[in-house]
């Protein structure tokens, strides 16, 4: 298996325009997660899916953030407009539904917000 | 709230030397850890985890020890090695409360040849 394949790897953006990152978790896995990693606050859940449903949003910092997963097999994360503070590295993670805690994480996107 | 080991402190090895990372967690409700190890430009690589009923859990070249007294949790990694240097992460769930990693902050582990 490929494992958690996410894109850009690398993005570059004004601030005020729109971005979107992309992940496609592990086929069969059932829980897709998205993180934000920075370096003061560490690794944060953003929001985690199961089943294409989102569960827990909880972690979304502002109505600029949302998420889909239109399919199993893929999911968007998506900030519009975007801010200087944004920038972070953003990863997707999924699991299966055995063993759910157990995340397989992506490589993640750079994210930069000038 | 719940906090898992807010630091990010660094570890220099020798090459061949053993490695004790710790990790202090704050909820006692916590029932499932877990160490991840993160190199430079990747994403989190499950090493291990442990369960709450459990005290010590051994892998290749890890082990991983929990004390609930104290709330603390340890990753030992035998005969350390160049690739064993990257960032350890900790991290704790509560099964009641769903399906939510909480993620510490982290410790660097530089090897030294």
């Amino acid at each position: 298996d490929a494992g958690v394949i996410q894109s850009p790897r690398h993005e570059v953006t004004e601030m005020g325009q729109e971005v979107t990152l992309r992940c496609k978790p592990i086929s069969g896995h059932d829980y897709l997660f998205w993180y934000r990693q920075t370096m003061m606050r560490g690794l944060e859940l953003l929001i985690y899916f199961n089943n294409n449903v989102p569960i827990d949003d909880s972690g979304m910092p502002e109505d600029r953030f949302s998420a889909k997963m239109p399919n199993a097999s893929f999911s968007t994360l998506k900030i519009q407009p975007s801010e200087p503070r944004d920038s972070a590295v953003y990863f997707c993670a999924s699991s299966p539904d055995r063993g759910r805690e157990k995340l397989f994480f992506g490589s993640g996107t750079q994210l930069s917000v000038l | 709230g719940e906090s898992v080991g807010l630091h990010l402190p660094t570890l220099s090895v020798q090459e061949g030397d053993n490695s004790i990372i710790n990790c202090a967690y704050s909820n006692s409700a916590s029932d499932y850890f877990i160490w991840y190890k993160q190199e430079s430009g990747k994403g989190p690589q499950f090493i291990i985890d442990i369960r709450s009923n459990m005290d010590k859990r051994q892998g290749q070249r890890v082990t991983v020890l929990l004390n609930k007294t104290v709330k603390h949790l340890s990753l030992q990694i035998a005969a350390t090695q160049p690739g064993d240097s990257a960032v350890y992460f900790c991290a704790e769930t509560v099964k009641a409360a769903g399906n939510k990693l909480t993620f510490g902050g982290g410790t660097r582990v530089l090897v030294k040849p």
